[in-house]
Order: structure tokens, then sequence, then C-alpha cells
């Protein structure tokens, strides 16, 4: 069974152009979570959805940042303008309903020059 | 204000003894804990959790230990193998809930 896939892997891009980080979750799972990690913060929970509902986006840094789930296999983080700041790996994580483990993706690293 | 915190920034054992990794916590409302294991280039990876109305969980060489009146938990693994180098992330979440919060990372050397 195929864990939470990313992509890209990587990204660099320049300040001011806008990025979108792409997450497909484990089939099955029903929450969809987006972490962010920096040397700074570590790791920091972003938004989740619940059944491609955002639940709570607390997290989300400032208005550039915006994350959508159009469904139960798809979601992104797209972040307009890019500021060299945003430079960090961006996790996607999913997990089944009820108390139990979330799944995490193999991470963009995100650098903007 | 850090909810979870791990001290040791790194942790260098040799290979066979037990390696113990510990994280504080402040928020008395978590009642579920989590162990994750990264390794570089990679997401982190479930290796442990306890809840609250547990002091101990065990699962082969890796047990986690709950101190509620300390805030206070812990990763044991024994016996520590080569493999075992990686960052650990403690985590602690409300009502078993969806929210995790992290602790900032132990990264543990196992010297062959």
């Amino acid at each position: 069974d195929a864990g939470v896939i990313q992509s890209p892997r990587h990204e660099v891009t320049e300040m001011g152009q806008e990025v979108t980080l792409r997450c497909k979750p484990i089939s099955g799972h029903n929450s969809l979570f987006w972490y962010r990690q920096t040397m700074m913060r570590g790791l920091e929970l972003l938004i989740y959805f619940n059944n491609n509902v955002p639940i709570d986006d607390s997290g989300m840094p400032e208005d550039r940042f915006s994350a959508k789930m159009p469904n139960a296999s798809f979601s992104t983080l797209k972040i307009q303008p890019s500021e060299p700041r945003d430079s960090a790996v961006y996790f996607c994580a999913s997990r089944r309903a009820g108390p139990y483990t979330q799944y995490f993706g193999p991470g963009t690293r995100l650098t903007v020059l | 204000d850090q909810q979870v915190k791990q001290n040791s920034p790194s942790l260098s054992v040799q290979e066979g003894r037990i390696s113990i990794l510990n994280c504080d916590y402040t928020n008395s409302m978590f009642d579920y804990f989590l162990w994750y294991k990264k390794y570089p280039a990679e997401g982190p990876t479930f290796l442990i959790s306890i809840s609250s109305i547990k002091d101990k969980n065990e699962d082969g060489r890796f047990t986690v230990f709950l101190n509620k009146s300390a805030k206070h938990l812990s990763l044991h693994i024994v016996p520590s193998q080569p493999g075992d180098s990686a960052v650990y992330f403690c985590a602690a979440s409300v009502n078993a809930g969806n929210m995790l919060t992290f602790g900032g990372g132990t990264r543990l050397m196992v010297k062959p």
C-alpha cells in the first residue's frame, strides 16, 4: 500500500513567485494535515482537514498561505507570494478517523531565494 | 511558549546499551503521547504511543514511560542498534485528537 505522496520533493523559487505543494493521502484516511519544519520553530501544524473540510487553520502563518482539499485523494498548499522566510520542509500527513497514528509523507523542501 | 520540550538536542550511545530519550510537557490536558523517528530526507515515522491511563507501553526494544505527576515521558531503546540513529520527536494531543504538538527533537547517534 502506497504511503502519503508529496510532490515536488524539492522546490527552488524566487521571492514573489507562487508555490504550490501537493499531497496525496493514504487511501481510506479521512484526515489530512500540513506541517512545516524549520530550525527555529521545529515541526508545527499549519492546517488540517477532516473529510475534505478545513477544521483548524490557526497555524497558517499569514494570508499568503492557503490550502485546499477538493477531494479525498488530493490536497494543495499554496504560498503566494513566496518569501525567503518561507524556506522550510513542508510535510503532509494523513490518518483514519479516530485516535489513530498520523502517517507522514517524505516532505517537500522549499527554498525561496 | 513550548508546550512540549525535549531538552537534549543530541544523545550518543554505544551499540548494545540503553538509549533514554526524555520529553517534558506543560499542558495538563494532554492525554495521548507519541514518539516518532525521523531519518534524513524522510518524513517522521510513528514508533510508539501511550495513553494517559497507562504509565508504560512496550513494543519490542522500545518502551515508553509516562509520569503524569511530573508531566514527563521517556523512550527507552534496549538494546540500541546503529540503525536507531535518527532524530526522535515526542508529540502530544488532547483527547487523542487530531492536533499534535511536537517537541523539538533529539538526535540519537548509536555508535558501533
